[in-house]
């Protein structure tokens, strides 16, 4: 099974500030067609998950543009250019590549 | 609009069965995938597995495998999830999520069924 490794766990931000999220996978997520089937999502307090970024790098449908993804093989990052207060919550990275599918372990943004 | 609405709250003793439904609206079922996802209170997020309505196939986690069944009802645009032999650490909130195809993203979720397992 594929493990997925995010780091921080904890992440504070000054609003306005950018951050920064790294996801690690155990092993390469690139697909033989040329994507990387890494997601990532943002878990905001007492709601349900909702897709940001798909395929490392795409934005999902009404997601701003501040958000944006990169990353290839086994080393990803998910990164915000202007923290608004509206982005606290828990980003997970997911991998999609083969079942079982399996997510990180979250990172808690949130505003200082 | 597109939604998944799922099924209330449950509160079961250790050993019972759970059947968890999600009705879709607002696309067609049979063109997504529905996974089903857990979440332990505090915790994150466990992948349990996914239907594929359109046929009725299924692939499971091996965490779950042999206690937990996928079904849906196309009829009435409803995915099921059933969990057997509940324990306590089986208490969580369960959500059904759909896919349109490996990779583009688990899009829509539903809103999420508290499971309580407890004597």
């Amino acid at each position: 099974d594929i493990v997925m490794t995010q780091s921080p766990v904890s992440l504070p931000v000054t609003p306005g500030e950018p951050a920064s999220i790294s996801c690690r996978s155990s092993q390469s997520l690139l697909h033989s067609n040329g994507d990387n089937y890494l997601d990532w999502y943002l878990q905001k307090p007492g709601r349900s998950p909702q897709l940001l970024i798909y395929l490392a790098s795409n934005r999902a449908s009404g997601v701003p543009d501040r958000f944006s993804g990169s990353g290839s093989g086994t080393d990803f990052t998910l990164k915000i250019s202007r923290v608004e207060a509206e982005d606290v919550g828990v980003y997970y990275c997911m991998q999609t590549l083969q079942t079982p599918y399996s997510f990180g372990q979250g990172t808690k943004l949130e505003i200082k | 609009q597109v939604q998944l609405v799922q099924s209330g709250a449950e509160v079961k003793k250790p050993g019972a069965s759970v059947k968890v439904s999600c009705k879709a609206s607002g696309y067609t079922f049979s063109g997504y995938y529905i996974h089903w996802v857990r979440q332990a209170r505090g915790q994150g997020l466990k992948w349990m597995g996914w239907i594929n309505p359109n046929s009725g196939g299924t692939i499971y986690s091996e965490t779950f495998q042999g206690r937990v069944t996928m079904t849906r009802d196309t009829s009435i645009t409803t995915a099921y999830m059933e969990l057997r032999r509940l324990r306590s650490d089986d208490t969580a909130v369960y959500y059904c999520v759909r896919e349109w195809a490996a990779g583009y993203g688990l899009d829509v979720w539903g809103q999420g069924t508290t499971v309580t397992v407890s004597s």
